[in-house]
């Protein structure tokens, strides 16, 4: 139990073009969901955490109009990338907060490559 | 405020011995702390959490962790290190930021393990 994926699981794009990265919990509901950023040897950095239809709260020096956040269910979370360039290549990876245990279970991640 | 300090960047063992992964927290209050795995290219997994309970926690792969709130650490043990066992380990620090609570990443312990 406690499943969350992602998909794509990676991803090639031009630069200048737009992402969409889907999150889902697949066998409980999450109404917080969690987005994050991590480079190449590095820790996870929080980019934004989603509440079930509301706006998304974004962490300091992330930009809200570059990495949209939409929640629209109490199991699907979507970040897109707009207009994306090679400093967004990265490894994305979403996490959703269980309603009944507070748990927090972490998706397998997406690569994104802008080239 | 709450934080994490892993105080190795890499850690290297011998298949077979000990493994020890040093982990100092900071936190106002009693934390929540767990410890996450994730293998190259992969999602995090859960390796153990501490909660308040036992100070002695065990979790998955025969990690074990003990809560020291005298030394504020949280140190991951495993006696006897397996080839795949070598991964990134996070350790990390449930915070409440924001007026919603977030989990705090550490920097990551890269384990590296000799045949």
């Amino acid at each position: 139990g406690a499943v969350v994926s992602q998909h794509p699981s990676w991803v090639i794009c031009k630069s200048g073009t737009s992402v969409k990265i889907e999150c889902r919990s697949l066998d409980f509901q999450a109404t917080t969901m969690f987005w994050y950023r991590q480079f190449p040897k590095q820790s996870l950095m929080l980019m934004a955490t989603s509440n079930e239809g509301s706006k998304a709260t974004y962490e300091q020096g992330v930009e809200k109009d570059k990495f949209l956040i939409n929640h629209a269910s109490l199991t699907l979370s979507t970040l897109t990338v707009t207009s994306a360039h090679p400093e967004d290549s990265s490894f994305y990876i979403c996490s959703a907060r269980a309603i009944s245990s507070y748990e927090q279970y972490f998706g397998p991640g997406t690569r994104l490559t802008v080239t | 405020a709450q934080s994490v300090t892993q105080l190795d960047s890499h850690v290297s063992v011998s298949e077979g011995t000990p493994v020890l992964l040093r982990c100092n927290y900071s936190s106002s209050y009693s934390p929540s702390l767990f410890w996450y795995v994730q293998h190259p290219n992969k999602g995090l997994q859960l390796l153990l959490k501490y909660t308040s309970a036992a100070t002695l926690v065990k979790g998955i792969n025969g990690f074990e962790a003990e809560f020291k709130k005298s030394e504020t650490s949280f140190h991951l043990t495993k006696p006897s290190a397996h080839m795949s066992d070598a991964a990134e380990y996070f350790c990390v620090v449930s915070g409440r930021m924001d007026s919603s609570y977030k989990l705090i990443f550490g920097s990551g312990t890269r384990l590296l393990v000799r045949p």
